[in-house]
């Protein structure tokens, strides 16, 4: 089965804190993808990458950053969190080449509360 | 541009009724169509996608949807609601070209209940 694993549930920090999400991959996905979802808003992209060391912006990106330095880990970063950042973030991977339609696969998400 | 609508927030059916959950799409290019469910407190989970083909693609939990190009549809579907079905679903869009090939358009989403 494929898995991905985010590095927490659940998440409380305060504002101003810097902040890491991790997720991680075992099926040699190429692309991975991090979301929040707010309801109401439904899922809202906030970065893609399709390869290592590669990242392109989603939809909302401000005030998040990402890493990704190896194949199977895509980490999200908060540099200055803020209260209208909690939420909860949803990370996904999938593969690519000749797949381009492949499904993506979606880790149990971390609710994140800035308090 | 890409987009999905799903125009019902929320849909209420009986069990062992029939069940629908709509989505429209605006793709450029042709569409590549998914649904995903979510349960409280989980990400989302795959229950079928549409690539080419028949119009009508069967997916797990005994779900299926049909593709209607004409009027840019996508309608999740099962014959026979179960109260264990009352979930999140969302739909959503893939183009077939351009640069954002692998990232995925998701519709709001529409709360299913099924009442026993």
């Amino acid at each position: 089965d494929v898995k991905v694993t985010q590095s927490s549930r659940y998440l409380v920090k305060r504002t101003g804190e810097k902040v890491f999400l991790e997720c991680v991959q075992d099926m040699d996905h190429e692309n991975m993808f991090w979301y929040r979802q707010d309801p109401g808003l439904g899922l809202r992209l906030i970065y893609f990458s399709y390869d290592v060391k590669m990242k392109e912006k989603g939809d909302i990106p401000e005030g998040y950053s990402v890493s990704r330095e190896k194949k199977e880990r895509f980490s999200l970063i908060l540099e200055s969190a803020s209260t209208n950042q909690t939420s909860m973030y949803l990370c996904a991977s999938s593969g690519a080449g000749t797949g381009a339609y492949n499904e993506q696969f979606f880790g149990p998400g971390t609710r994140l509360t800035v308090l | 541009a890409q987009s999905v609508a799903q125009p019902e927030d929320q849909v209420n059916v009986a069990e062992g009724n029939p069940l629908t959950v709509k989505c429209t799409y605006s793709v450029s290019g042709n569409p590549y169509l998914f649904w995903y469910v979510q349960y409280p407190n989980r990400g989302l989970q795959f229950l079928l996608k549409y690539i080419t083909g028949d119009n009508l693609v069967k997916g797990s939990y005994g779900f299926e949807a049909e593709f209607n190009k004409s009027q840019t549809s996508f309608h999740l579907k099962k014959p026979s609601a179960l109260v264990s079905d009352s979930a999140l679903y969302f739909c959503a869009v893939r183009a077939d070209r351009g640069s954002t090939l692998g990232r995925l358009y998701f519709g709001r989403g529409t709360q299913l209940t099924v009442w026993p």
